[in-house]
């Protein structure tokens, strides 16, 4: 069964500090990994995916993220978080092999602090 | 820039009443979906649709639930009788195809549903 991790409820950080949210995954065969950014009251932006290719992938708002498969993980990050990036951020899994859905994990509150 | 669109924005009903929700998927997407989340709580799959027949179903989707592409464009959800625990926000998400290198799936700004 797929599965998504995001181990910390709320992330803090300072501005110009960089920025890291976790995510781990569980998928039979080969994973379609995603970012989403959801502000509030709003609906889901996506910011980023691995499907193939480079392990490091670069997205929207000067967010990257790094596909590891030996750990399972495609973690967040951005060298300088900005205010504006405070957020709830969800990491999503589909398995490449069948199946249609898209497995959602509980997302991450970033709150970025001036 | 194309993108999917749903009404109403936010949709207030009572309890036992029956409510639908309408998506426009992108034009050229041929695999739809309807996601939900309730205040706070994760996104969670509900069902996907391809072909004009449910392709997988999530434990969630009970017989309360139905969708339907009743023309070339609209995409809807259909809640029979609603009730308390139903209220959230459902997303519509459409793809151009189910895998590949390209796959992506666009979402939709939400309908807000709320049941008194």
């Amino acid at each position: 069964a797929q599965s998504v991790a995001q181990p910390e409820d709320q992330v803090n950080v300072a501005e110009g500090n960089p920025l890291t949210v976790k995510c781990t995954y569980s998928v039979s065969g080969n994973p379609y990994l995603f970012w989403y950014v959801q502000y509030p009251n709003r609906g889901l932006q996506f910011l980023l995916k691995y499907i193939t290719g480079d392990n490091l992938v670069k997205g929207s708002y000067g967010f990257e993220a790094e596909f590891n498969k030996s750990q399972t993980s495609f973690h967040l990050k951005k060298p300088s978080a900005l205010v504006s990036d405070s957020a709830l951020y969800f990491c999503a899994v589909k398995a490449e092999a069948g199946g249609f859905k898209t497995i959602f994990g509980a997302g991450t509150r970033l709150f970025v602090k001036a | 820039e194309p993108e999917v669109t749903q009404t109403p924005s936010h949709q207030v009903t009572q309890m036992g009443q029956e409510v639908i929700l309408r998506c426009v998927p992108i034009s050229n997407h041929l695999y739809f979906y309807w996601y939900r989340q309730i205040l706070g709580q994760k996104v969670e799959f509900l069902v996907s649709f391809y072909n004009n027949e449910i392709s997988e179903k999530s434990e969630i989707f009970d017989d309360q639930f139905s969708v339907e592409r009743p023309d070339g464009s609209n995409f809807t959800l259909k809640i029979r009788s609603t009730k308390l625990e139903d209220s959230a926000m459902y997303f519509c998400a459409s793809s151009e195809m189910s895998g590949g290198p390209t796959y992506e799936q666009y979402f939709g700004p939400g309908t807000r549903l709320t049941v008194t």
